[in-house]
């Protein structure tokens, strides 16, 4: 079975740096194939894609937010780490991770997502 | 990378078939075989319901069909049913390993 949970701050302050942490279960980073992605939606509008990791250190960024957006990667602990940098109240959205099969690169199981509000 | 284009909303009376356009670029949609589509009940995470432009997952009703022609693709919802109420996005590959989703399609069954 396959989990997801993505912990971290609900509330940060403009310019900000955001670490958000994705601790899954029932797989693993170093099996060939194996991915997680990190999507996020403001309230009331569209999923947008972040950026992903693949095994084995795989890393792929939004264009758009790739100077602010950093995935790393801790196997051992079975979690993925993103930051952004620079936050700014338009970041404003449940932020989501998700496991990526090894068939496709879609997502299959999802975390049910963090709400985190850029505020003063 | 501009998000793909959907209408906002559809709907449809149960027992009949709606279909969800999601229009790109020959960048995205109609440069690969890798469009997907998700479902979004409300306060839920998104389920994906079909990828590379028509596969079902396992488990998800042979009701939900998608196809692409050209620079856009399509997912039919056949037989529909009040638990498909939902927000449907659908997600292509927009090369150099990217990723972007559409504008999302409100489903509405009447």
């Amino acid at each position: 079975q396959i989990t997801l949970e993505e912990t971290g701050p609900t509330l940060v302050k403009p310019t900000q740096t955001l670490t958000l942490t994705c601790t899954f279960s029932g797989f693993s980073l170093s099996s060939p194939g194996a991915g997680v992605g990190w999507i996020r939606q403001p309230p009331g509008k569209a999923l947008e894609w972040l950026a992903r990791i693949y095994w084995p250190d795989d890393k792929r960024y939004n264009p758009s937010l790739e100077s602010r957006l950093s995935i790393m990667k801790d196997t051992s602990k079975n979690q993925v780490v993103l930051t952004m940098t620079n936050m700014d109240p338009v970041d404003t959205a449940t932020y989501f991770c998700a496991h990526r099969p090894e068939t496709t690169d879609d997502y299959d199981y999802w975390g049910q997502g963090i709400l985190v509000t850029v505020s003063s | 990378q501009s998000a793909l284009t959907q209408p906002r909303s559809v709907s449809g009376s149960p027992g009949q078939s709606v279909t969800i356009s999601c229009t790109g670029t020959s960048s995205d949609v109609g440069g690969y075989n890798y469009v997907s589509w998700y479902q979004q009940h409300p306060g839920k995470a998104p389920k994906l319901m079909i990828y590379h432009v028509n596969t079902r997952p396992s488990g998800v009703p042979d009701r939900f069909f998608g196809s692409k022609s050209g620079n856009t693709a399509s997912l039919t919802i056949a037989g529909l049913q009040a638990e498909d109420e939902a927000d449907y996005y659908c997600c292509s590959y927009a090369g150099s390993y990217l990723r972007v989703f559409g504008t999302g399609t409100e489903v509405t069954v009447l």
